[in-house]
């Protein structure tokens, strides 16, 4: 295992309701990054991370908000959740973004937005 | 944005048969990845190439980054049940996001 942990695993809620999604990792890597998965879409970037406090958007940044606080932990915020943000979210994590330095993935977070 | 084409979409096969799957790019990577994504869980890393022309294997599986760098193959020899899963690829150029293809399904049946 990649020492990554999401928590939490499965979450129902209602649209307008904020949610936050918890990715830890103990691998002391620099590069976090959230994705989303969908049928047909493979996986989509949504926001990285590459230091504490230092975050950038992916291409499907909108409506998604990043913290990184501690190395160990990034949160990612859906302030007001709409039905198009039901999906599978990733987190990842990387030493760094250069060559021999592949990401490795959690299990997942389930969300479903009715 | 950006996605890989990667085929074929999804594979029924014979246990013991080999399987090939590929992904193409119009854009040239110096890095491709393969992964394999069983039911519930995230996507684990199965091989990393990282020059053009590299043939990699890790057990039964066989990938090679293609000469031109816009392609990049995976072969799974001799199937067996638990090589059931979804597999994927993905592209990176330098120190670029990693751009992903849509992932093969693969299905044996015993």
């Amino acid at each position: 295992d990649a020492g990554i942990t999401q928590s939490p695993r499965h979450k129902v809620t209602e649209t307008g309701t904020p949610v936050t999604l918890r990715c830890h990792q103990t691998e002391n890597h620099r590069y976090m990054y959230w994705y989303r998965q969908d049928p047909g879409h493979g996986l989509r970037l949504i926001h990285y991370s590459y230091g504490v406090k230092d975050t950038d958007k992916g291409e499907v940044s909108d409506g998604y908000s990043v913290s990184r606080s501690k190395t160990e932990d990034f949160l990612l915020t859906l302030e007001s959740a709409t039905s198009s943000q039901t999906s599978v979210y990733f987190c990842a994590i990387s030493e760094s973004r250069g060559k021999d330095q592949p990401q490795h993935f959690g299990d997942g977070t389930r969300l479903s937005i009715l | 944005g950006q996605q890989l084409n990667q085929s074929p979409q999804s594979m029924f096969i014979q246990e013991g048969e080999d399987v090939s799957m590929n992904c193409t790019s119009s854009s040239i990577f110096n890095t491709w990845l393969w992964y394999k994504q069983d039911p519930g869980e995230g996507p684990v890393l199965l091989i990393a190439l990282y020059k053009a022309g590299e043939l990699t294997s890790n057990g039964r599986l066989t990938a090679q980054f293609g000469i031109t760098r816009k392609d990049s193959f995976l072969n799974i020899s001799a199937s067996i049940p638990s090589d059931v899963g979804i597999y994927f690829c993905a592209g990176q150029r330098n120190t670029d996001k990693l751009i992903f293809g849509t992932g093969t399904r693969l299905q044996v049946f015993p």
